[in-house]
């Protein structure tokens, strides 16, 4: 059974970069999925920021492309997102997923964490 | 960027009725559309892919249809544990985008 597990801070101050990591079990990041980073927040609904292949292959949503950068690291099964410049709106609820590959189109999310909320507010 | 619409945004169903969720995409995205269900403080959970198969494990009640641009998730008899917000999301092309939410509610 694949798990994903988000972690990190739930408070950040305007202008500072967001951190946050995402630990999967039951299934390894150097696999053959892309995994990503989609945030959810009142004013906005589900918003997928990136996604990306162990090969380093990355997407990103171009509204966030300026400032986000999505990692993996295969030796802790780990992915990390990283925000920067954050302000009031990307108070939101952040979820790491795994995305099913398909050979038509891009792919969707399954499973996901449980969600991780973070805060902006000085 | 493919625009994904919802509707209604609210559908208000009394138990054992039959309720049927409207998503439309801005151009055609074929069949590649999933849906998902949320529950108040969890994640979402993916109950359709190909805009008709069934993830495993999700009940025969529900059912999805459509292609293009028109898309319909139905849920043929509502069990208390099927009151959630559905959403679907598009995966023809980037970046990936999602509708936003039918919350279905007891009635």
């Amino acid at each position: 059974q694949v798990q994903l597990q988000e972690s990190g801070p739930g408070l950040v101050k305007p202008s500072e970069t967001l951190f946050l990591t995402c630990t999967v079990s039951g299934s390894s990041v150097s696999s053959s999925y892309y995994w990503g980073w989609i945030r959810q927040s009142p004013g906005k609904g589900l918003e997928w920021i990136g996604s990306m292949f162990h090969s380093g292959n990355t997407y990103y949503n171009p509204s966030l492309k300026s400032r986000v950068t999505i990692s993996l690291d295969t030796s802790k099964n780990q992915l990390s997102l990283k925000l920067r410049s954050m302000t009031a709106a990307d108070t939101a609820v952040y979820y790491c997923a795994r995305r099913i590959t398909v050979p038509v189109g891009v792919g969707w999310f399954d499973p996901w964490g449980q969600g991780i909320l973070v805060t902006v507010s000085s | 960027e493919i625009v994904m619409t919802q509707s209604p945004a609210t559908l208000s169903v009394s138990p054992g009725d039959r309720a049927t969720l409207s998503c439309g995409a801005s151009q055609s995205i074929f069949t590649n559309l999933a849906w998902y269900q949320q529950k108040p403080g969890q994640a979402p959970r993916l109950l359709i892919s190909g805009a008709s198969t069934r993830a495993t494990g999700v009940p025969a009640r529900f059912s999805g249809s459509g292609s293009g641009t028109e898309f319909t998730l139905t849920i043929s008899s509502l069990q208390s544990e099927d009151f959630a917000v559905y959403y679907c999301q598009q995966y023809n092309d980037w970046p990936l985008t999602f509708g936003g939410g039918t919350k279905v509610e007891i009635k």
